[in-house]
């Protein structure tokens, strides 16, 4: 069985401009995280999907970050501008639902970003 | 507000041996989760073991395990017959019941010296 896939695997653009990160769960998949990973810390959560919906948006930057998941498969993750700060590892990961007997999270290998 | 603290930035360990990997949280919560994931340079985080609060139990899977200790509020992870291939950063992770958010600690890079 497949992972969670995400592309790109780097990253390397300049402030200011626009980028964006796909990520596609293991088949059959409901629930879908964005997390932000700094150097040196854990992963922090952006952004939870249920399905189409996103349900849990509290901690994404709104301002210059937005998500979809359109048809409840797929999502990408897009940020516009980049700044400096943004440098960070973006990992997705997928649960199958919210049971606990099925909620472990799977993640992908995450996209490294730099922001020149 | 959940917190987990990794207080050991760094660990290592002589292949073979046994180490333990250190975790304590905060929370007022009574049902909850508690998780060790195991990050290569790869990236990908990769589940080494689960606990669930409400059981006394520690839980096990193969070399690895956990000695849970509610009223502490510690999450320890102990590795026996360390292998080459358990180098990693290591992270404790938090999860409430009904909440599928997880909260992480800092991690800790563990070293295994051949």
């Amino acid at each position: 069985e497949a992972g969670v896939v995400q592309s790109p695997r780097y990253k390397i653009i300049e402030k200011k401009q626009p980028v964006a990160f796909w990520c596609n769960p293991i088949s059959g998949h409901n629930t879908l995280y964005w997390y932000l990973q700094n150097l040196g810390q854990g992963p922090e959560l952006l952004i939870r999907y249920e399905n189409e919906e996103a349900v849990d948006d509290s901690q994404l930057p709104k301002d210059r970050f937005s998500a979809e998941r359109l048809k409840g498969v797929d999502s990408t993750l897009k940020i516009q501008p980049a700044e400096l700060g943004d440098s960070a590892v973006y990992l997705c990961a997928s649960s199958l639902s919210a049971t606990p007997s099925t909620d472990t999270q799977y993640f992908g290998p995450g996209t490294r970003l730099t922001v020149l | 507000a959940q917190t987990v603290t990794q207080s050991q930035p760094e660990m290592s360990v002589q292949e073979a041996e046994t180490v333990t990997l250190s975790c304590t949280y905060d929370t007022s919560e009574s049902d909850y989760y508690l998780f060790w994931y195991k990050q290569p340079p790869s990236r990908q985080m990769i589940l080494v073991i689960r606990q669930e609060a409400y059981k006394q139990q520690n839980a096990t899977e193969n070399r690895f395990s956990v000695n849970f200790q509610k009223a502490a509020k510690s999450f320890s992870l102990k590795i026996s017959d360390s292998q080459l291939g358990d180098a990693a950063m290591y992270f404790c992770a938090y999860r409430e019941f009904g909440n599928e958010k997880l909260t992480f600690g800092t991690g800790t890079r563990l070293t295994i010296i051949p």
